[in-house]
């Protein structure tokens, strides 16, 4: 049983489409970061989220804190073939540890 | 400046042998953490060293797995008499403190792990 759900597993879309994807637990977390992992490589951050109904963005995804800091979003806007990869969220529980949903597979085709 | 480098990238080995795998942090993180990824599960957090100490291995399986971050050189993931249940890619990550709500956590390229 994971402790963070990620939702969906698998997303394959158009360039140029919408698509937001959902990191889920019954658990509180001090913060929360979004990783895009590629094959073969580690996992790069994207961003931190720390204040529950935070909002951040980075040029065409935005990142949601849960008012409740117990899940979070991504999405993405107008999708390009660059973003595909697999996307990873992680919570950190307090400590140094972080715990990692088991991901979202994105493909993006031109 | 350099990111975190792990070597080897891939590493065979047949069951009952030892496997070693080495992680040189960022130059000037003194934090150190390795984590298991299996095919369609997240990663698992493993073990956290800061040089010459072991913070956490609250992840580490009890027996053939030791990991060390000694005060020259790079860190260890030491994993004795394989089984075909350790394969899976390992990787490692640094950061220069631990605050969660600030830090960033560098990783590797990762080792997979295979064993025959």
């Amino acid at each position: 049983t994971q402790l963070l759900e990620q939702s969906p597993q698998f997303l394959s879309i158009q360039e140029g489409e919408n698509l937001t994807v959902y990191c889920n637990s019954s658990s509180v977390f001090s913060s929360l970061q979004w990783y895009r992992q590629e094959p073969g490589e580690g996992p790069v951050l994207l961003v931190t989220v720390v204040t529950g109904g935070e909002v951040k963005k980075l040029k065409r995804l935005t990142f949601q804190f849960g008012d409740a800091r117990k899940d979070s979003s991504l999405h993405i806007t107008a999708a390009q073939p660059g973003d595909t990869g697999l996307y990873l969220c992680a919570g950190a529980l307090g400590g140094n540890k972080l715990v990692f949903g088991a991901g979202t597979i994105l493909r993006v085709k031109s | 400046n350099a990111g975190v480098m792990q070597n080897p990238r891939h590493l065979v080995r047949r069951r009952g042998q030892e496997a070693r795998l080495r992680c040189s942090p960022m130059k000037g993180h003194s934090h150190v953490y390795w984590y298991r990824q299996l095919p369609e599960e997240g990663l698992k957090f493993m073990v956290y060293l800061q040089k010459e100490n072991i913070i956490d291995e609250s992840g580490m399986p009890k027996e053939r797995f030791s990991a060390e971050f000694p005060k020259e050189g790079p860190s260890i993931l030491r994993i004795q008499q394989v089984v075909r249940g350790d394969s899976a890619a390992y990787f490692c990550a640094s950061s220069l403190n631990w605050d969660s709500t600030n830090e960033k956590l560098f990783f590797g390229s990762g080792t997979q792990l295979s064993v025959l």
